[in-house]
């Protein structure tokens, strides 16, 4: 059965420092793996998506991420957060979107 | 191009009441998604819906829940006899392409919270 698993509920990081947040997937059949953002009082929107190709993926607002087959992981890399970047990321798979719990951001000044 | 719209964003039903939580997809969009999210969660996917048709609804509860998406108008989850677990943010999405299709792109709208009394 395809799951996604977010290790981190909450990762709290100072301005200006670099963020990592995990995400491990398990899946028998290809994999398509996205990760969304939520703003407070918001709906989802798309960071960025892996398909196919290049595991290295660039997505909006400076933030990418790195499918690593062999670990089974996609996890979510900014190397700069500001204080906007404070929001729930979802990591999903596939077709009708199987997420994660989510991990809260919580960027301090 | 408007997004997708949810209404109402908040929704107070007292315990046994019905609540109607309605959706309208994107222009040029006919899949529609419905995901709950209840508190301390991540989204749970519900139901997929084309026009007119049910496609997977694997992730809805058996009693209670019902979704459908008329050929016109908006999407609508509809619960019956609500209970306080069923509090939590309802969040719709839709896409232009078949939910098959990894390569699509759902979007989504600003959810509805259900409270129940």
């Amino acid at each position: 059965a395809q799951s996604v698993t977010q290790l981190d509920s909450q990762v709290p990081v100072f301005e200006e420092a670099p963020v990592e947040l995990r995400c491990n997937y398990s899946s028998s059949v290809s994999v398509y793996l996205f990760w969304y953002v939520q703003y407070p009082n918001q709906g989802l929107q798309l960071l960025l998506k892996y398909l196919s190709g290049s595991t290295l993926v660039k997505g909006i607002n400076g933030f990418e991420a790195e499918f690593n087959k062999s670990q089974t992981s996609f996890h979510l890399r900014k190397p700069s957060v500001h204080i906007s970047d404070t929001a729930e990321y979802s990591c999903g798979n596939t077709g009708k979107l199987i997420f994660g719990q989510g991990t809260t951001l919580q960027v301090k000044p | 191009n408007a997004g997708v719209m949810q209404n109402p964003r908040h929704l107070v039903r007292r315990r046994g009441q019905e609540a109607r939580l309605r959706c309208s997809p994107m222009k040029g969009h006919s899949h529609v998604y419905w995901y709950r999210q209840l508190p301390e969660e991540g989204l749970k996917f519900m139901v997929y819906l084309q026009k007119e048709n049910i496609i997977d609804e694997s992730g809805m509860p058996k009693e209670r829940f019902s979704a459908e998406f008329p050929k016109e108008g908006p999407s609508i989850l509809r619960i019956q006899q609500v209970v306080r677990g069923d509090s939590a943010a309802y969040f719709c999405a839709s896409s232009s392409t078949a939910g098959q299709n990894p390569t699509y792109e759902q979007y989504f709208g600003p959810g509805t919270r259900l409270t129940v009394t």
